[in-house]
């Protein structure tokens, strides 16, 4: 069974760009979580989506947003990008939005912002 | 709200020798918890989990169990290898309000397993 895949993988952008990652989870699976990791708050909880509903929300601002479409795949969109914005966004899904699932996560798509 | 605590290291150990990394948690609820490891330039991979007290995960050679009483969930190998060189976190998934709300981690462990 394929895992989860995230595209693009690197990008570099600009303060005041907006950007757009996109997720794949693994066949059959309906929640999508998306996470943000950096050197200085190591990881953190931005959103989940089941079944095109977005469940719970982390402690972002609402530049950062998403959506999730019938096949469960998942777009995560940044606008007015910062310099501190620059991350690794980890995708992570699971069968189920249930406490004791097993979040499988992608590889992550890592962005520069300059 | 809801929090992880654990050493961030680096850790350095010899190969074959015994491992332990600590993590306690702070949760309203009643938690499940997680031990994720990341090797350089990857993602998360899940590498053990426990749904309630006493719950004992392994794999891998790895296990934690968990313990409400001292809310601890903390990591342990019998002999490590150069090939367990990676970041460890520590994390709980709890259930608030009717929904889950995502995964908190810890800070992450970064282990050295020299030949």
């Amino acid at each position: 069974k394929a895992g989860v895949t995230q595209t693009p993988r690197y990008l570099i952008k600009t303060r005041g760009q907006q950007v757009t990652l996109s997720c794949s989870p693994i066949s059959g699976h309906r929640s999508v979580s998306w996470y943000q990791q950096t050197p200085g708050q190591g990881l953190q909880f931005l959103f989940e989506y089941f079944s095109e509903t977005q469940r719970n929300k982390g402690n972002f601002p609402g530049r950062f947003s998403g959506r999730q479409f019938s096949n469960s795949r998942s777009e995560m969109n940044v606008s007015t990008l910062e310099l501190g914005d620059s991350a690794l966004y980890l995708c992570a899904s699971s069968f189920r939005s249930f406490i004791t699932e097993t979040q499988y996560f992608g590889p992550g798509t890592r962005l520069l912002v300059l | 709200g809801d929090s992880v605590t654990q050493m961030e290291g680096p850790v350095t150990l010899s190969e074959e020798a015994f491992l332990t990394i600590n993590c306690t948690y702070t949760a309203t609820g009643y938690p499940s918890l997680f031990w994720y490891v990341q090797y350089p330039g990857e993602g998360l991979q899940l590498l053990l989990k426990a749904t309630k007290a006493d719950d004992k995960g392994s794999n891998k050679g790895f296990e934690a169990t968990y313990r409400k009483e001292t809310t601890s969930f903390h990591l342990e190998k019998g002999s490590v290898q150069v090939s367990d060189s990676a970041v460890y976190f520590c994390a709980l998934s709890d259930l608030k309000g009717g929904g889950a709300d995502g995964l908190t981690f810890g800070k992450g462990t970064h282990l050295i397993i020299q030949p």
